[in-house]
């Protein structure tokens, strides 16, 4: 089945400096990926989503990178702020399949 | 706020009990799934219901199980308890059957 996994359990980065966080997957099937951003005693919350026919996609001071061929995928805030301090979630679907997700990065933005 | 609606938010009972945790999705949402979160696993896909119908089971195992109502609130009924059952768990919901899910804010259930 398919298994998605971070390559980093923490990260640790200055307040302005840009950071990023990397993913990986295994099913080459999978064709939509999505990043959460999960606070302390909340939800995870929705970030950003890229689908397989596209390489990169930009929201609001986030940015996702998707390499199929390597089955990679990262996000990359600009100019990291406190309040981005949180633990985040790589998820990755199938078709019609739920979507499974990474054990999270722990992001501590230092001011 | 995501829409989503956990009850109850913590929940602490001893080994061998029976527990129901209750979700209500977002107006509008017609599937439901639940997800465990615990330290060392992160976020284990357990069920989804479509409108009231099961679509995909995960890591779910026999001692639990899940419905979703005619009015598409959801429950999880976890049964003969273990220590290792303890873990925050999760309601999402979405509009379609795949797509952006929406999480509630979870029920950490302890069990002494």
């Amino acid at each position: 089945g398919e298994s998605v996994g971070l390559h980093l359990p923490t990260l640790s980065v200055q307040e302005g400096d840009n950071s990023i966080i990397n993913c990986a997957y295994s099913n080459s099937a999978s064709d939509y990926f999505i990043w959460y951003k999960q606070e302390s005693g909340k939800g995870p919350q929705f970030i950003i989503d890229i689908r397989s026919n596209m390489d990169k996609r930009q929201g609001q001071r986030v940015t996702v990178l998707l390499n199929k061929t390597v089955k990679h995928l990262s996000l990359q805030i600009a100019a990291t702020q406190p309040g981005d301090s949180a633990v985040y979630f790589c998820a990755a679907g199938a078709g019609n399949t739920p979507l499974v997700f990474g054990k999270g990065t722990r992001l501590s933005v230092i001011a | 706020d995501s829409g989503v609606t956990q009850t109850p938010k913590h929940l602490i009972t001893a080994t061998g009990q029976r527990v129901t945790l209750r979700c209500s999705p977002r107006s509008g949402d017609l599937s439901v799934y639940w997800y465990q979160q615990s330290l060392d696993q992160g976020l284990q896909f357990l069920i989804q219901y479509y409108n009231g119908e099961e679509r995909a089971k995960g890591n779910i195992l026999e001692r639990f199980s899940a419905q979703q109502f005619p009015d598409l609130h959801s429950e999880l009924n976890l049964s003969s308890l273990e220590l290792g059952d303890s873990a925050l768990y999760f309601c999402a919901s979405s509009v379609v059957e795949r797509g952006e899910l929406f999480f509630g804010s979870g029920t950490q259930l302890s069990v002494l």
